[in-house]
């Protein structure tokens, strides 16, 4: 296992209210991801972080805060859940040494918003 | 922009027969093409990558990859499937230029007795 912990693991949460998933993981990797999944369109990458307090938006960024204040921990907030954010969330984690590094997944944060 | 598809949402093929799962990409840069498979309520776990070098790369649990530059192609295979194979299988690209991993919508491999 790539020393990856997600929590919380499985969410209810009510439309409306904030929503944070934490990624920690004990590798000292310097790229942290975060991913959803949802049935039909596979893994979508939300945002990510190439160092402390360094981070970029991916494809389906909207709705979604990050912030990273130490190399471990990569925390996802959902300002104001809608029931379009149930989905499944995967942290993700690289190393250095460019583009050709594996990212390695945790194992998810199961999120349903009612 | 980066892009993945597999065009097949699912592969059906009998235990000990070979299988393939189809992957084709679109990149700007060089591409880093990478495979993962991913089994009911877990994380998706690496099965294999091409960076450069070789066209047949091999990975985990007996899968093989190969990269064809001309046809923008990365197919999954295996020469003997296993019912043990049965998952969902996702083939991802890297741009050289970012950091970005894009994937496809993933294929579910079922293998059957």
């Amino acid at each position: 296992d790539a020393g990856i912990t997600q929590s919380p693991r499985h969410k209810v949460t009510e439309t409306g209210t904030p929503v944070t998933l934490r990624c920690h993981q004990t590798e000292n990797h310097r790229y942290m991801y975060w991913y959803r999944q949802d049935p039909g369109h596979g893994l979508r990458l939300i945002h990510y972080s190439y160092g402390v307090k360094d981070t970029d938006k991916g494809e389906v960024s909207d709705g979604y805060s990050v912030s990273r204040s130490k190399t471990e921990d990569f925390l996802l907030t959902l300002e104001s859940a809608t029931s379009s954010q149930t989905s499944v969330y995967f942290c993700a984690i690289s190393g250095e040494g460019g583009s050709g590094n594996t990212i390695y997944f945790g194992e998810g944060s199961w999120l349903t918003v009612v | 922009a980066q892009s993945v598809a597999q065009p097949e949402d699912q592969v059906n093929v009998a235990e000990g027969n070979p299988l393939t799962v189809k992957c084709t990409y679109s990149v700007s840069g060089n591409p880093y093409l990478f495979w993962y498979v991913q089994y009911p309520n877990r994380g998706l776990q690496f099965l294999l990558k091409y960076i450069t070098g070789d066209n047949l790369v091999k990975g985990s649990y007996g899968f093989e990859a190969e990269f064809n530059k001309s046809q923008t192609s990365f197919h999954l295979k295996k020469p003997s499937a296993l019912v043990s194979d049965s998952a969902l299988y996702f083939c991802a690209v890297r741009d050289g230029n970012t950091d970005k991993l894009i994937f496809g919508t993933g294929t579910r491999l079922q293998v059957f007795p």
